[in-house]
Order: C-alpha cells, then sequence, then structure tokens
C-alpha cells in the first residue's frame, strides 16, 4: 500500500529535549516535505527537499532541521524544542514533474507534539 | 504577495442539500488550483485539481469545482452534501512559474454537515 508513515503519532516532551519525528514514504517520490498546522493558520511549510541531499527551508524553518539522505526518508529534528513548537506536523510527498506540478501530495497522518 | 483567501471559518450545510466552499487567491501568472480534504485525526487527502482546460473540475467523493479566472475564484462544489462530507477543506494554489513547486495554502474551512 502507497504511504506516507509519520512517528510518533504523539508525543509530549520537555523544553530543551531533542526530539526526532520520523518520515518514511514508499513510493519513490523525489519530493518531500513537512508542515504544521495550527489553529486559525492553516499549513505551513517548514521545509522541503527535491531530492537526497537537496533540503530549502520552507516558511517557517526556524527551530527545526531536517536531512534527506536517503530518497524515501525525510527526518524533522527539533534540537531544543520550545513550547511554541507544539503543533501538528504533517509529513507529504510527491513526485516530481507531473506529480509536484500538479500538486497532488501524499500527507502522512500526522504527528501531534506537546512541549511542555 | 501570494495568497490564498477562504472567506469562511466554517459552512453549514442540511444533509442533501448543495454546498459551496468558497476559495479566491492572489498569484502573479497563472495558477494551479487544488482542493484537500481533511478528516478528522487524519492527515490531508487530494481531492481536486484545475491544470488547464475546461473550467469546471470534477474529482473525488462527488464534488466539483469551477475555475473563474475573472473573479479569480475556485470554489469547491457538491449538488448534494453528505454528513460523511463533513470535514476540513483546503484550498491551495501555485503559481506555474514557481521551479520550487511551492503551494500557498488557505487557512481551511470546516464544513458541516447536519441530518
Amino acid at each position: 500500500e502507497a504511504q506516507v508513515t509519520q512517528n510518533p503519532r504523539y508525543l509530549i516532551t520537555v523544553t530543551g529535549k531533542k526530539l526526532t519525528v520520523t518520515c518514511s514514504q514508499n513510493m519513490n517520490h523525489e519530493y518531500m516535505s513537512w508542515y504544521r498546522q495550527d489553529p486559525g493558520l492553516g499549513l505551513r511549510q517548514i521545509y522541503y527537499s527535491m531530492n537526497v541531499e537537496v533540503t530549502d527551508k520552507g516558511d517557517v524553518p526556524e527551530g527545526y532541521k531536517v536531512s534527506r539522505k536517503e530518497k524515501r526518508n525525510f527526518p524533522l529534528i527539533l534540537e531544543s524544542p520550545s513550547p511554541n513548537q507544539t503543533s501538528l506536523y504533517f509529513c507529504a510527498s510527491s513526485f516530481l514533474g507531473l506529480g509536484v506540478s500538479a500538486g497532488e501530495l501524499f500527507f502522512g497522518e500526522g504527528s501531534r507534539l506537546t512541549v511542555l | 504577495a501570494q495568497s490564498v483567501a477562504q472567506p469562511e471559518d466554517q459552512v453549514n450545510v442540511a444533509e442533501g442539500n448543495p454546498l459551496t466552499v468558497k476559495c479566491t487567491y492572489s498569484v502573479s501568472g497563472n495558477p494551479y488550483l487544488f482542493w484537500y480534504v481533511q478528516y478528522p485525526n487524519r492527515g490531508l487527502q487530494f481531492l481536486l485539481k484545475y491544470i488547464t482546460g475546461d473550467n469546471l473540475v470534477k474529482g473525488s467523493y462527488g464534488f466539483e469545482a469551477e475555475f473563474n479566472k475573472s473573479q479569480t475564484s475556485f470554489h469547491l462544489k457538491k449538488p448534494s452534501a453528505l454528513v460523511s462530507d463533513s470535514a476540513l477543506y483546503f484550498c491551495a494554489v501555485r503559481d506555474r512559474s514557481d521551479s520550487n513547486y511551492q503551494l500557498i495554502w488557505g487557512a481551511g474551512t470546516k464544513l458541516i454537515i447536519k441530518p
């Protein structure tokens, strides 16, 4: 089954404790992206990647890091989480060309993060 | 600045009635236009898109959307609403000239279908 898998789905942590949210897709997509969703603000892009070893900042990259060492994986790293990073996070992927140019992103189920 | 507006935070419709979820946009060039749906506790799912051609686009679950270039709108419609259509709906736009394939998202509209 084609899917984007995120882990963990739910996490409560404390300020300053490094954490990683993993994202893996099994569709051989070149493009991957991380979003955060906050009430009234819609989706805001954190980082995206057009291919292995190629990453770029989105609209709200501060406080986050990403890496793309393999095509299927795109982990989101919070080196020193703060309460303002409490949010619902989504990973998404797509083919470049027809896929991304047509905007057909495939989303994971989301990771709800609470930073105390 | 490029932007997408969904002017209604929430839309309430009785089951069986037609529904419309509004979206207007502002982009510098010709747009690609999309609708996504998010069911409770789920990720977003692609619903439909406008790339070129016929201004009326048909998508999943009986939804359709009409591209209106003069009004810069892409409203989502369905002739007869179902309770199961209750969800959060997002409009998104991409400028065709954007080589980074970035989507600009609306804030979302919560659709509530009452039995």
